[in-house]
């Protein structure tokens, strides 16, 4: 069975400073995809950016950024130049194409953003 | 393009009544997912739809739990009888499903669930 763990259950950023939000997971699968999704107080779970496990670069998408390290199954989120509306629950998630790709999410971490 | 649509967005009932939720998925989506989201807690996987048929309801409590997708496109998920432990944000998601690379999830607003 596949695990995903949030090891901070809260962090705190000054706006326009980077933060990042560690995840780590375990799986003996070889083919699997990891995310991260935003969760504000709306309860809308946005997709944040995404990873192929096969790909060694890692994702990349405006402000969010992703450090991949596949060997330590880890993969964190950089948010740079943060803003107000960053602040949310954030979430990491794992899904196996052997399982349907259903998604384990870890248990989350609140970002308050600072101005 | 339209989201995931659902309803209620809210719902409270007294304990033992029965409940259902609505979720309408993103149009082309031949996967459906129902999540069960605890206050505090990442949400969990309930059941999992590929067009009309069950692809993983393992973590569905079915002595009180039921769900369908007629036609493969909306689906229903009930409660009945209710209980206060089923307090939670019930989540929908859709996605173009297998075969389609990375099968990226969409979810909808959800529903809060409050059994009193």
């Amino acid at each position: 069975a596949q695990t995903v763990t949030q090891s901070q259950p809260e962090m705190s950023v000054q706006e326009a400073e980077t933060v990042t939000l560690s995840c780590t997971y375990d799986t003996s699968e070889s083919d699997y995809y990891l995310f991260w999704y935003k969760q504000p107080p709306s309860r809308q779970m946005i997709l944040v950016i995404r990873q192929e496990a096969y790909k060694q670069q890692n994702a990349t998408e405006n402000r969010f950024s992703v450090n991949f390290q596949k060997a330590a199954k880890s993969f964190s989120l950089k948010i740079s130049d943060s803003q107000l509306g960053d602040a949310a629950m954030y979430f990491c998630a794992c899904s196996l194409m052997e399982y349907g790709n259903k998604l384990v999410f870890g248990a989350g971490t609140i970002l308050r953003v600072k101005s | 393009e339209a989201g995931v649509a659902q309803s209620p967005r809210y719902k409270i009932i007294e304990k033992r009544q029965s409940v259902a939720f609505w979720c309408n998925p993103i149009s082309g989506h031949a996967t459906l997912y129902w999540y069960q989201q605890i206050l505090g807690q990442g949400p969990k996987l309930l059941i999992q739809f590929q067009n009309n048929g069950v692809v993983d309801d393992s973590q569905l409590p079915k002595d009180r739990f039921s769900a369908e997708r007629l036609k493969g496109v909306d689906s229903t998920l009930k409660i009945q009888p209710a209980k206060l432990e089923d307090s939670a944000v019930y989540l929908c998601a859709s996605s173009l499903g297998f075969g389609t690379g990375i099968d990226t999830q969409y979810f909808g607003p959800g529903t809060r669930l409050t059994v009193l």
